[in-house]
């Protein structure tokens, strides 16, 4: 069980828009530490998608965004594209347990 | 351009200890936080320990009891052993840079290490 806590799955429609959330606690996301995201294609190593909540690494389209609220984070892709299709995991700094991730979220784009 | 790579064995006998080594190129690892993460075969990521230039090093809770993580400054190289593996340890495992505020920004390809006899 994960410290970060993600959906298994989400999907959507080429053109569409999709959230993934990521819920932690007042030791992580809630203690002020960032939430990171990554993309990782399949047989590829993660590649950083949004760091620090809302910035992008150069090089990411800005269709990717990410937003922070609490204990809580988001990862929201607009305009969906097949090459999408992935598995995203959000990861943050637990004051207790050091660098925690999420489950990852498998997105399927339709 | 800053790259890691993994190296090591891939097959390890339960019981034995992996060995694994992130060799950093084009540029220093006298900064930074550098760190091991693994993923299991279809599962998810998890974070192993990390190490700083000067010899420090933190592990998760989890494996703190098997693992060490160690640096070579004068080689650019970080290494990783896990004592007493078992058949779940088999993972893809993964070297990676932790940046300033404290997000994975740069990853090696990872290397597969399966545990059996």
């Amino acid at each position: 069980q994960s410290v970060l806590t993600q959906p298994p799955s989400v999907s959507g429609a080429p053109g569409q828009r999709v959230t993934i959330s990521c819920t932690g606690s007042n030791s992580n996301i809630g203690a002020g530490y960032s939430a990171h995201w990554y993309q990782q294609l399949p047989g590829t190593a993660p590649k950083l998608l949004i760091y620090g909540n809302t910035n992008r690494p150069s090089g990411v389209p800005d269709r990717f965004s990410g937003s922070k609220s609490g204990t809580s984070a988001s990862l929201a892709i607009t305009g969906l594209q097949a090459e999408d299709e992935a598995d995203y995991y959000c990861q943050s700094y637990d004051s207790s347990l050091s660098w925690v991730f999420g489950g990852g979220t498998k997105l399927t784009v339709l | 351009q800053v790259q890691l790579q993994e190296s090591g064995p891939g097959l390890v006998k339960p019981s034995e200890t992996l060995s694994l080594t992130c060799t950093v190129s084009g540029g220093s690892i006298s900064t930074y936080f550098w760190s091991w993460i693994r993923q299991p075969p279809g599962k998810g990521l998890e974070w192993i320990g990390y190490t700083y230039y000067s010899g420090s090093a933190t592990y998760n809770p989890s494996l703190k009891s098997r693992v060490t993580i160690s640096v070579a400054t004068s080689k650019n190289q970080f290494s990783l052993k896990l004592r007493s593996v078992t058949a779940a340890d088999t993972a893809v495992y993964f070297c990676a840079r932790a940046g300033d505020i404290l997000e994975f920004d740069l990853w090696g390809q990872g290397t597969l290490v399966t545990v059996s006899s």
